[in-house]
């Protein structure tokens, strides 16, 4: 049972898009990661969030917490080739806990 | 560079034989943690060490074994190898209750 499910699970978009994913649970979290791996290579930590309804940017990609710190999404404007990647989410649900990841959102930028 | 480094990169193994994928980081962290990645089933846990001294079992630890030899080393070990451990392989840190930082994988082949 995936404790974290990501949406969609694949997304191939125009340079220029925008788009959103989201990660969804029933559970709650005390913080949520959100996590870019390449092709080839480990994840990369993108950004943590802490707070209920906490809203963070990272250059184009924005981050939001939902209020009950039970799901976040991922939003990315003006897409460009180099956003190509997989997307994970990672919940916490305690400091002294492992994170959970998600299964990952594929995205693929055609420029 | 500062990191997680692992060790060796790429390997195949025959069924049945033996090996142990080298990790270490430098920067100070209290955990570390082996994850394995394969097509459609996302990062699941194998081993980690939340401080030295200390290993626990995560979601798929059979047919592994783990050493936290110091604090930058954490060695994953395959006694018997068999098709199913075909597989990347993922060394991770983290300070308790942060966001976690991978190395770059080993890709290992069971033949």
């Amino acid at each position: 049972t995936q404790l974290l499910e990501q949406s969609p699970q694949f997304l191939s978009i125009q340079e220029g898009e925008n788009l959103t994913v989201y990660c969804n649970s029933s559970s709650v979290f005390s913080s949520l990661q959100w996590y870019r791996q390449e092709p080839g290579e480990g994840p990369v930590l993108l950004v943590t969030v802490v707070t209920g309804g906490e809203v963070k940017k990272l250059k184009r990609l924005t981050f939001q917490f939902g209020d009950a710190r039970k799901d976040s999404s991922l939003h990315i404007t003006a897409a460009q080739p180099g956003d190509t990647g997989l997307y994970l989410c990672a919940g916490l649900k305690t400091s002294y806990d492992k994170v959970i990841f998600g299964p990952g959102t594929s995205l693929s930028v055609i420029p | 560079n500062a990191g997680v480094t692992q060790t060796p990169k790429f390997q195949v193994l025959k069924t049945g034989q033996s090996m142990t994928l080298q990790c270490a980081q430098d920067m100070n962290h209290n955990s570390m943690y082996w994850y394995r990645q394969d097509p459609g089933m996302g990062l699941r846990l194998i081993y980690y060490s939340a401080s030295e001294g200390t290993t626990d079992k995560g979601e798929v630890p059979n047919g592994y074994n783990v050493s936290r030899l110091n604090k930058r080393e954490f060695s994953l070990r395959l006694e018997s190898a068999a098709p199913s451990q075909t597989s990347v392989y993922f060394c991770a840190s983290s300070p308790t209750g942060y966001g976690y930082t991978f190395g770059s994988g080993t890709r290992l082949t069971v033949v």
